[in-house]
């Protein structure tokens, strides 16, 4: 079965401090993207960054980096700088393009609070 | 502005009571799906539409139904809802089902049945 496993229910981390969120994942497709969607209270699903499997070097979007490491099927998400603004639940995903579908398989989520 | 619109945002109902969950996006998006969140579970996708009448189950499609007779819109139907199809609903969609598509989510649909 394909899968995406966020083995960490909740995280912490100190404002301005960083953070990283771990997420695995396994498919035996290998043309491939991987996510991250950010779920603030408002249950909006935010895109915070994404992943080509193709594309060796990490994503960054501003204080948001990923660590890909295709082989090892890992998918890690790093806040620099984290705000308050950061805390809500996180979704690990990814989407595969085979046969009619293109459906995201998502992770349980991490939930992230961020302390003053 | 582009976005996906769904409606109701919330619906308390009881079991068996027909209901309608619409979306609609304005982007002539081709590709639009259906997802339940529920706690410890994460987003799964209940059903899928490649185009106008090309519809076909995700991997939770029990006691859903869907259809598409225009491009923008992709309502998700329930028969006779029952409890345990109480959950967080979102549609999505994206240009077409290939490759560097983003999917844009609507922002929910918070359901409960008793």
């Amino acid at each position: 079965a394909q899968t995406v496993t966020q083995s960490q229910p909740e995280m912490s981390v100190q404002e301005a401090e960083t953070v990283t969120l771990s997420c695995t994942y396994d498919t035996s497709e290998s043309d491939y993207y991987l996510f991250w969607y950010k779920q603030p209270p408002s249950r909006q699903m935010i895109l915070v960054i994404r992943q080509e499997a193709y594309k060796q070097q990490n994503a960054t979007e501003n204080r948001f980096s990923v660590n890909f490491q295709k082989a090892a099927k890992s998918f890690s998400l790093k806040i620099s700088d984290s705000q308050l603004g950061d805390a809500a639940m996180y979704f690990c995903a990814y989407r595969t393009f085979t046969g009619a579908n293109s459906k995201l398989t998502f992770g349980k989520g991490i939930t992230l609070s961020v302390r003053p | 502005e582009a976005q996906v619109t769904q409606n109701p945002r919330y619906l308390i109902t009881v079991t068996g009571k027909k209901l309608t969950v619409t979306c609609s996006q304005n982007m002539n998006h081709e590709y639009m799906s259906w997802y339940r969140q529920d706690p410890g579970l994460g987003l799964r996708q209940i059903y899928y539409s490649m185009n106008v009448e090309v519809t076909d189950k995700g991997d939770v499609p029990e006691g859903y139904k869907v259809s598409r007779k225009e491009k923008r819109n992709f309502p998700l139907i329930l028969e006779s809802p029952s409890p345990n199809q109480t959950s967080l609903y979102f549609c999505a969609s994206s240009l077409h089902r290939g490759r560097d598509n983003e999917q844009f989510f609507g922002p929910g649909t918070r359901l409960t049945v008793l």
